[in-house]
């Protein structure tokens, strides 16, 4: 089946550090990527998202790169901030076969950024 | 905002319990998915409605169950609640598979 596994965390940096968030997928065919963040008290957000392998998706200078050779998609950023604290999501998604576009998560990275 | 608009955002209920979950799916999307996250599991997803139909199984528990409305609307029905059903309840939608899934914030269910 399908699975996502992300880097263990919890992730510390200081202000203006660089981000690196590894994911690694399990998955037949096709999928589709995502980045969701979870900001303290809040929902799930979409962060960025690549659906075709070599796509970058970026966001509030997030980066992602679909790289299907090593079935990865690492989060990226170069100067974090304090805002940018949360817990970070990996996940996949398939249009086809059973799944119906249903996604499935990581297991979820918290980052915490101080000043 | 995503669009989607779930309710009670915080319920706080007694063991053997019932508590029903509500989700407006963002305007005009035909899919909604119900997801539980909670410390132990993290995000598991329970199950996918499209345009009223079932589409989508996965760890949902006998004890619960969900339905989409004419309106697209969804309920998601917990009973004989037990302590481990405490968890945050995330409802999405998305206008099909292949797109984007948005969530809603989410209901938190405090289960005592």
């Amino acid at each position: 089946g399908n699975s996502v596994t992300q880097m263990e965390g919890p992730v510390t940096l200081s202000e203006e550090a660089f981000l690196t968030i590894n994911c690694t997928y399990t998955a037949t065919g096709y999928p589709s990527l995502f980045w969701y963040v979870q900001y303290p008290g809040e929902g799930l957000q979409l962060l960025l998202k690549a659906t075709k392998a070599d796509d970058k998706g970026s966001n509030k200078g997030f980066e992602a790169t679909y790289r299907k050779e090593t079935t990865s998609f690492h989060l990226e950023k170069g100067s974090v901030q304090v805002s940018d604290s949360a817990v970070y999501f990996c996940a996949l998604s398939r249009a086809g076969g059973t799944s119906y576009g249903k996604l499935t998560f990581g297991q979820g990275t918290i980052l915490t950024v101080h000043p | 905002d995503s669009g989607v608009t779930q309710t009670p955002k915080h319920l706080i209920t007694a063991t053997g319990q019932r508590v029903t979950l509500r989700c407006s799916p963002r305007s005009g999307d035909l899919s909604v998915y119900w997801y539980q996250q909670s410390l132990d599991q993290g995000l598991q997803f329970l199950i996918q409605y499209y345009n009223g139909e079932e589409r989508a199984k996965g760890n949902i528990l006998e004890r619960f169950s969900a339905q989409q409305f004419p309106d697209l609307h969804s309920e998601l029905n917990l009973s004989s609640l037990e302590l481990g059903d405490s968890a945050l309840y995330f409802c999405a939608s998305s206008a099909g598979a292949g797109n984007t899934i948005y969530f809603g914030e989410g209901s938190w269910l405090t289960v005592v």
